[in-house]
């Protein structure tokens, strides 16, 4: 049973430009999480997709944008990249209790 | 609104000694859920205990205890005998229901042999 994937594992953007990080849900989970996190910090929550619908969102701007599919795979954009938005990006699925996540290794993106 | 206090940003101990990790929580809500994740150097959060906010009874599991008590908002965390394995940063977080979950700033745990 595949846990939680995520691709691609790094990637490198410039100023600007614009990305989209994809999850793969543990087998049979239908909810998805995203979570940035900072060098040295903990991570913050992104945004929260279920039933394909957006359902829980935390203090980001609508830069970050994303999508879940029929198959509860999950997509998250960032626009307009800054400098700022250099971290690891977590998935982390689950299925009816929100609260039981399983977490995915993360992409770490670094904007130049 | 919802926080969580790591105090101690970075331990040392030597292996074999018994090293606590402190945590502090702040929420409204009676209903909530306390949680511990491990990540090693690799990234990847594993997830250790999760307590709901009816639950006050310590929980033990190998070298692992915790120590939740709402009287002073805190799910401390024991490591007996540490080993060099458990070297990584340590991340308290707090859920109110089907709600975001709202980590600390991380604590990191070197076990020097």
């Amino acid at each position: 049973d595949a846990g939680v994937t995520q691709s691609p594992t790094h990637l490198i953007k410039t100023r600007g430009q614009q990305v989209t990080l994809r999850c793969s849900p543990k087998s049979g989970h239908d909810t998805v999480s995203w979570y940035q996190q900072a060098l040295g910090q903990g991570p913050q929550f992104i945004f929260q997709y279920y039933e394909e619908e957006e359902r829980q969102r935390g203090n980001f701007p609508d830069r970050f944008s994303g999508h879940q599919f029929p198959n509860y795979s999950s997509e998250l954009n960032v626009n307009a990249l800054l400098l700022g938005d250099s971290a690891l990006y977590l998935c982390a699925s689950s299925l009816d209790d929100p609260n039981e996540q399983f977490f995915g290794p993360g992409t770490r993106l670094t904007v130049l | 609104a919802q926080k969580v206090t790591q105090a101690q940003t970075e331990i040392s101990v030597v292996e074999k000694e018994d090293v606590t990790l402190d945590c502090v929580y702040e929420t409204r809500d009676t209903t909530y859920y306390l949680f511990w994740y491990k990540q090693p150097p690799s990234g990847e959060l594993v997830f250790l205990i999760r307590r709901n906010s009816f639950d006050e009874q310590n929980e033990i599991s190998g070298r692992y205890s915790w120590n939740f008590q709402k009287s002073t908002s805190s799910f401390n965390f024991t490591i007996t005998a540490s080993q060099v394995v458990d070297s990584a940063v340590y991340f308290c977080a707090l859920s109110e229901g089907y709600q975001k979950v709202t980590f600390g700033i991380g604590t990191k745990l070197q076990v020097i042999p």
